[in-house]
């Protein structure tokens, strides 16, 4: 049973636009949620966070973004550079925060 | 400041065999967890160690074993070998308490022939 969502595989954006990641989860427990960035070849990179007392938090130009009422999250990158390409993960946690449950992951393509 | 390290990064095995992975923590970090990664999916918890005990497991079955040592770096081993344990198996550490993000290593390539 998948708790956490990543319904687009894909998505392309031109440079300089917003690109906006989305994600859905079951879990109402959830307390704290991630987005992940990872290349090929490497090990998934911790790009940023938000507790579930917040509904935004922002680090230069990433935003993270909780609506607990929907069980959604979104990230947004603005603006898009071409080294943004790579997958995405996001993933959530109960408060113990032992176990990540991670979505399928979106493949962003950041056209020059 | 050395990040999480794994341990070999590429591994070949026939069905039945047995394999060990190895992990270091990233400095200052004394939880270690470990996924399993297949091909398009996101990582799948295996298990969590903390102060050398297994602190909590995902749905794997006892083949899949760990340990964590003194200095916090961790083992994963796994026995009986089946084709589909074929995927990257993936390393990450963090700090104990609430709202720690975990950091991960590169993985474990394990191909099973």
């Amino acid at each position: 049973d998948q708790q956490v969502k990543q319904n687009s595989p894909s998505l392309s954006v031109q440079e300089g636009r917003i690109s906006i990641l989305n994600c859905d989860y079951t879990n109402s427990m959830f307390d704290y949620f991630l987005w992940y960035k990872k290349y090929p070849a490497e090990g998934p990179t911790f790009l940023i966070s938000i507790s579930s007392i917040k509904d935004k938090n922002e680090d230069g130009r990433f935003t993270v973004f909780l609506n607990k009422s929907a069980k959604h999250l979104s990230l947004h990158i603005v603006p898009s550079q071409p080294g943004d390409s790579a997958v995405y993960f996001c993933a959530s946690t109960l408060q113990t925060g032992n176990q990540f449950y991670f979505g399928t992951g979106t493949s962003l393509t950041v056209i020059p | 400041d050395a990040g999480v390290t794994q341990s070999p990064t590429h591994l070949i095995k026939t069905r039945g065999q047995q394999v060990t992975l190895r992990c270091s923590p990233k400095s200052g970090h004394d939880t270690v967890s470990w996924y399993q990664q297949a091909l398009g999916q996101g990582p799948q918890f295996i298990f969590q160690y903390y102060e050398e005990e297994e602190r909590q497991r995902g749905n794997f079955p006892d083949r899949f074993s760990g340990h964590q040592f003194p200095n916090y770096s961790s083992e994963l081993n796994v026995n009986a070998l089946l084709l589909g344990d074929s995927a990257l198996y993936l390393c990450a550490s963090s700090s104990t308490g609430a709202d720690q993000p975990q950091h991960f290593g590169d993985g474990t390539r394990l191909s099973i022939l």
